[in-house]
């Protein structure tokens, strides 16, 4: 079965610095993977995705994932934190053939600006 | 109108009671799903309706009752659920790929927040 490893509960950086927000996924056969964030009281919004096209995906708010077979990662990175930044990160895979109709998630990844 | 909304966005209710989460899609998609959101919990994926069929049921309690009645609309109707039952149902909305076509990502409502007394 499909599943993605989100390492690190939690993340805290300071402002202007990196963010990196490490997952793993399990497959044998390259996913879709996806990220997404979620601010308090909120849903979920898709922040980038990856689909074979391309192994370095730029998302929104300056986020960008980098898809590495030989690693079987998809870590999302980016250059400088904002305060607006603070929030739940999701790691999230969907499988291919009969198990194309789910969307399986990681833990999640809260991560917290530093002033 | 934004394009998944669920309603109400918080609920209270007694073990005994009934209610119903409601959903309703305007993205013109045609795959619809359940997630349960608890505290300290990876998300888990209770439903899913492809063209108003039922194609996932996560072994979810039968207290649990979800229903498709269109490609636009999902409701989760709620029977004498217990306190751990307690969390953020998300409903959300994608294009069915099981023709093998797109990523299928999912677009997420705000949740409803359920306590159960």
């Amino acid at each position: 079965a499909q599943s993605v490893t989100q390492l690190g509960s939690h993340v805290s950086v300071s402002e202007g610095a990196l963010v990196l927000l490490r997952c793993n996924y399990s497959s044998s056969v390259p996913p879709y993977l996806f990220w997404y964030v979620q601010y308090p009281n909120q849903g979920l919004q898709l922040l980038l995705k990856y689909t074979s096209a391309a192994t370095l995906v730029k998302g929104i708010n300056g986020f960008e994932a980098e898809f590495k077979k030989s690693e079987t990662s998809f870590h999302l990175t980016k250059p400088s934190a904002h305060m607006s930044d603070a929030a739940e990160y999701f790691c999230a895979v969907r499988g291919l053939g009969s198990s194309a109709s789910k969307i399986i998630f990681g833990s999640g990844t809260r991560l917290s600006i530093r002033p | 109108e934004t394009g998944v909304t669920q309603t109400p966005r918080h609920l209270v209710m007694g073990m005994t009671n009934k209610k119903s989460l409601k959903c309703e899609q305007h993205l013109g998609h045609n795959a619809m799903y359940w997630y349960k959101q608890s505290a300290k919990k990876p998300l888990e994926l209770m439903f899913v309706y492809n063209f108003k069929e039922q194609t996932e049921n996560n072994s979810v309690p039968s207290r649990f009752s979800p229903e498709c009645p269109n490609s636009s609309h999902l409701f989760l109707h709620l029977h004498t659920l217990q306190p751990e039952d307690s969390a953020l149902y998300l409903c959300a909305s994608s294009q069915d790929i099981r023709g093998g076509s797109g990523s299928g990502e999912l677009f997420f409502g705000e949740g409803s927040r359920l306590t159960v007394l």
